[in-house]
């Protein structure tokens, strides 16, 4: 079954430091992989998504993501964070189907220092 | 993007009455509805799927009886919590996609509505 890992339920960085959240999936076959950010009282907003192809891929907000096939691994990475980057992060990967479907991971939550 | 919005935000029922919450695509048809549950600090469970004038397709374990899904038109699905109790009080986060698939089609998500059973 497809799963989804977000081993870091908390991370903290300064304003200005880089970022790295970390997501590794369970799919047996080439996955859809998505980023989404939730801040409170808000939606999901989705950052990124990998479905083929060049496996660096950039998102909004100057977030950007690499699959790795070989580590299940599609890690979210910022060079600079600001302030208004604190919220929740999801990693999501797809189920294909008759209707595809979302599987979400834990999530991390991130808390930017001033 | 495009925009879903959920009504209502936050409700707060007694145990026992049923609650409706409602999800609209605001500029797009949304061929295909989502509807997930979020406990607090956990991930979103997907409860249910539905595609317009279809029945909806339930995940497993999912009480189809207390969660009705009703996704009659192509702007507008509904979650009904009937007879609901104190531990069905959770965040219920709508979303709408104009495709069934991924390919070509985005999935928009609504604010989410908090259901407190008292």
């Amino acid at each position: 079954a497809q799963s989804v890992t977000q081993p870091d339920i908390h991370i903290t960085v300064s304003e200005g430091a880089s970022l790295e959240l970390r997501c590794n999936y369970s799919y047996g076959a080439t996955p859809y992989l998505f980023w989404y950010v939730q801040s409170p009282g808000q939606g999901l907003q989705l950052l990124l998504k990998y479905f083929s192809g060049d496996t660096l891929v950039q998102g909004i907000k100057g977030f950007e993501a690499e699959f790795k096939r070989s580590q299940s691994s599609f890690n979210l990475r910022k060079p600079s964070v600001h302030w208004s980057d604190a919220a929740e992060y999801f990693c999501a990967v797809g189920a294909a189907g008759n209707t595809d479907k979302l599987i979400f991971g834990t999530g991390t939550r991130l808390q930017v220092f001033p | 993007g495009a925009v879903v919005s959920q009504h209502p935000s936050r409700v707060i029922c007694k145990s026992g009455t049923s609650v409706k919450i409602e999800c609209r695509s605001l500029d797009f048809q949304a061929t295909t509805m989502f509807w997930y549950r979020q406990f607090p600090k956990q991930s979103l469970m997907l409860m249910a799927t539905s595609n317009e004038g279809s029945k909806a397709t339930y995940e497993q374990g999912v009480e189809k009886d207390k969660f009705l899904i009703n996704h009659a038109s192509l702007t507008l699905s509904t979650l009904t919590v009937t007879s609901a109790h104190p531990e069905d009080s959770s965040f219920y986060i709508c979303s709408a996609r104009d495709q069934q698939g991924f390919l070509g089609a985005e999935a928009f998500f609504g604010q989410g509505t908090r259901l407190t059973v008292v």
